[in-house]
C-alpha cells in the first residue's frame, strides 16, 4: 500500500504566479490534512477536508488559498499571486476516519520557492 | 490557545548517550500527545503516543510518559544511534477534527 504521495516535491514560482500543490491520500482515507512548515518552525494546521467537503479551513489564510478534495483525484492547495512569504513546505497528511485514536500519516511535503 | 513548547536545538550527542528533548503543552480540554520524526527529505511519521494522563508511549527505544500535572511530554532513549539523527516534533490533538498542534521541532545530531 503506497504511502501519501505529494507531488511536485519541489516547485519554483515567481511573485504573482500561481502554484499547485497535490496531495493523493493513502488508498481508503477519505480524510485529508493540509500543514505548512515555514523555516525554523513547526507545523502549522491549515485546512481539513473530507470527500468533496471542507470540514475546517480555520488556519488558511482567507485570501489567495484555497483547498479541495474532489470525488475523483488528488486533494489540491490552491495558491494564488504568491508572494515571498508564501516560500515554505506544505505537507499533507491522511486518515481512514476521525477519532482520538487515529493515526494521520504523512507524505513528503512540497517546497514551494519563490522567488 | 492551544500551544506546544519543546527545547531548542539542534542538540548534538555521542552515540550512546541518553538523550532527552523536553515538551510542555497547553491545552483546553483533554489533548492526545505525540512525537513525530523527520528524517531528512521525508514526511513526518508518528514515532510515539498518549492518550491519557500517566500512559507511556514507546517505540524504537524512545519513550514518553502524559504527564498532566506538569502538563509535560518529555521524549526519552538511553542509548541513540546515529540512525537517530533527524529532527523530532512533538505535538498534541484536541477536538473532533484531530488537527495537530506542533512544537517547532528539535534537531538532534548523533555523532559516531
Amino acid at each position: 500500500n503506497a504511502g501519501v504521495m505529494q507531488n511536485p516535491r519541489h516547485l519554483v514560482r515567481r511573485r504573482g504566479q500561481e502554484a499547485r500543490l497535490r496531495c493523493s491520500p493513502m488508498k481508503g482515507h477519505s480524510h485529508v490534512y493540509w500543514y505548512r512548515q515555514l523555516p525554523e518552525e513547526g507545523l502549522k494546521f491549515m485546512v481539513y477536508l473530507q470527500k468533496e467537503n471542507i470540514i475546517d479551513e480555520s488556519g488558511m489564510p482567507k485570501e489567495r488559498f484555497s483547498a479541495e478534495f474532489p470525488k475523483e483525484g488528488p486533494s489540491i492547495l490552491r495558491i494564488q499571486q504568491v508572494v515571498r512569504g508564501d516560500s515554505a513546505a506544505y505537507f499533507c497528511a491522511s486518515s481512514p476516519t476521525t477519532g482520538v485514536n487515529n493515526e494521520q500519516f504523512f507524505g513528503p511535503g512540497t517546497r514551494l520557492t519563490v522567488l | 490557545g492551544d500551544s506546544v513548547t519543546q527545547m531548542e536545538g539542534p542538540v548534538t550527542l555521542s552515540e550512546e548517550a541518553f538523550l532527552t528533548i523536553n515538551c510542555t503543552y497547553t491545552a483546553t480540554g483533554y489533548p492526545s500527545l505525540f512525537w513525530y520524526v523527520q528524517y531528512p527529505g521525508e514526511g513526518l511519521q508518528l514515532l510515539l503516543k498518549a492518550t491519557k494522563a500517566d500512559d507511556k508511549g514507546s517505540n524504537k527505544g524512545f519513550e514518553a510518559t502524559y504527564r498532566k500535572e506538569t502538563t509535560s511530554f518529555h521524549l526519552e532513549k538511553g542509548s541513540v544511534q546515529v540512525s537517530d539523527s533527524a529532527v523530532y516534533f512533538c505535538a498534541l490533538s484536541v477536538g473532533r477534527d484531530d488537527k495537530i498542534i506542533f512544537g517547532k521541532g528539535t534537531r538532534l545530531h548523533i555523532l559516531p
